[in-house]
């Protein structure tokens, strides 16, 4: 059974960091390439980043670039977002999701909450 | 950057009719690269189709997605109640960047 478990959601003051992780099982992690997708409250769905299975193509929205980076550990089959400098508007349940084009399946997410 | 713009805004239908969601892009994508994703309240997003008609894995075949260019429909032929939820389309192309359409909301009338 494809599973990702997110963690490291929280409360974090504006300017601060944080680094979520996923934890992924149930299909071939190192030929797979991930992504993460997040949702204000209330709000729509945004793509915020993609890593290749092997790591080594990466790509982030305009409104996280330079700000977020997305890696991976295919020894331990996790992705992992280290976001700095966050805003409110950063403020989302963070998705993990299998695959970068369409997106198959989905963690059940965690909240960043970036507010002073 | 495609934009998506997803109509109605809100859906009101009563269980057994038929629903009809458009998606509209800014500017032509291949059929290859839409996606369709139902959202419940409290759950995360669940692909329903993709590659504009093709099913996902385990999804009914009262989903059924079509279009081309810039116009790209998903109807449930026949509404259950656990079909009222979110829609969302999802453009994509052989990489990122990604984007989604604003939503529309199907709701019991």
């Amino acid at each position: 059974e494809v599973q990702m478990l997110e963690s490291g959601g929280g409360l974090v003051q504006p300017g601060g960091s944080l680094r979520v992780s996923c934890a992924a099982s149930g299909f071939i992690f190192s030929s797979t390439a991930m992504s993460w997708v997040r949702q204000a409250p209330g709000k729509g769905l945004e793509w915020v980043s993609s890593i290749s299975g092997g790591g080594f193509n990466t790509y982030y929205a305009d409104s996280v670039k330079g700000r977020f980076t997305i890696s991976r550990d295919n020894s331990k089959n996790t992705v992992d977002l280290q976001m700095n400098n966050l805003r409110a508007e950063d403020t989302a349940i963070y998705y993990c999701v299998k695959r970068w084009s369409y997106l198959d399946y989905w963690g059940q997410g965690t909240l960043v909450t970036v507010s002073s | 950057e495609i934009v998506l713009t997803q109509s109605p805004g809100t859906l009101s239908l009563s269980p057994g009719e038929r629903a009809t969601l458009s998606c509209r892009a800014s500017q032509s994508i291949s059929s290859t690269y839409l996606a369709w994703y139902q959202q419940k309240p409290g759950q995360a997003p669940r692909l329903l189709i993709y590659g504009a008609s093709s099913r996902a894995t385990g999804i009914p075949d009262r989903f059924s997605g079509s279009g081309s260019g810039t116009d790209f429909t998903l109807t449930i032929s026949r509404l259950e109640p656990e079909d009222f939820a979110v829609y969302y389309c999802q453009q994509y192309g052989s990489s990122p960047p990604y984007s989604f359409g604003q939503g529309t909301k199907l709701e019991s009338k």
